[in-house]
């Protein structure tokens, strides 16, 4: 069975630093991989998927992700953080034929 | 620009009263998924349908909860009799014929059962 683990629920940061938000899979088989932002009162967004080929996926907002196999983690990167990027972000997996697996979450606070 | 909507965006009722929620998948989605959302437990899968037949309501309570889709437009979520721990707010998903599972949510529906 497919399984996430976010590390930290709640992360704080400085308008300008660097944004890491951890996640670590389990999966007997090659697992698609995800992470979704969730801006208040609204719905699931996608931010980046993994699905197969390159390891760093590039996705919206200047965010991106590398798929570490040897260390069964897909980590959450953004070089410099900004206000707007204050939101609660869910990492999820994945395999053919499944439903994804959501982590708890992970609040990303945006300090001035 | 094709989105998931859901109605109502917000529900207030009493504790006893049934609530319908309502989604509308993305055009051409065969799979609809349920979530519901509390500040206690996150995002909890209810149920899943794929081209329109449940395929995993596990996570629903049966006794109260059910899950239906009349036809490939219309997603129902209905609760009978609420009670106030069914508080939440209850997400749909839809996904496409694509293997990789990729979902797009729908804003949501606020529910408040007093």
């Amino acid at each position: 069975a497919q399984s996430v683990t976010q590390l930290g629920s709640h992360v704080s940061v400085s308008e300008g630093a660097l944004v890491l938000l951890r996640c670590n899979y389990s999966s007997s088989v090659p697992p698609y991989l995800f992470w979704y932002v969730q801006y208040p009162n609204q719905g699931l967004q996608l931010l980046l998927k993994y699905t197969t080929g390159a390891t760093l996926v590039k996705g919206i907002n200047g965010f991106e992700a590398e798929f570490k196999k040897s260390e069964t983690s897909f980590h959450l990167t953004k070089p410099s953080a900004h206000m707007s990027d204050a939101a609660e972000y869910f990492c999820a997996v994945s395999v053919p034929g499944t439903a994804l697996i959501f982590g708890k979450g992970t609040t990303l606070s945006v300090s001035s | 620009d094709a989105r998931v909507t859901q109605t109502p965006r917000d529900k207030v009722t009493e504790m006893g009263q049934e609530v319908t929620m309502r989604c509308q998948p993305i055009l051409g989605h065969n799979t609809v998924f349920w979530y519901r959302q509390t500040m206690m437990q996150g995002l909890e899968l209810l149920a899943y349908f794929r081209n329109r037949a449940p395929l995993d309501d596990s996570g629903m309570p049966k006794d109260r909860f059910s899950a239906e889709m009349p036809d490939a437009t219309l997603a129902t979520l209905k609760i009978q009799p609420s009670e106030p721990r069914d508080s939440a707010v209850y997400f749909c998903a839809s996904g496409g014929q694509s293997s990789y599972n990729e979902q797009f949510f729908g804003p949501g529906t606020r529910l408040t059962v007093l």
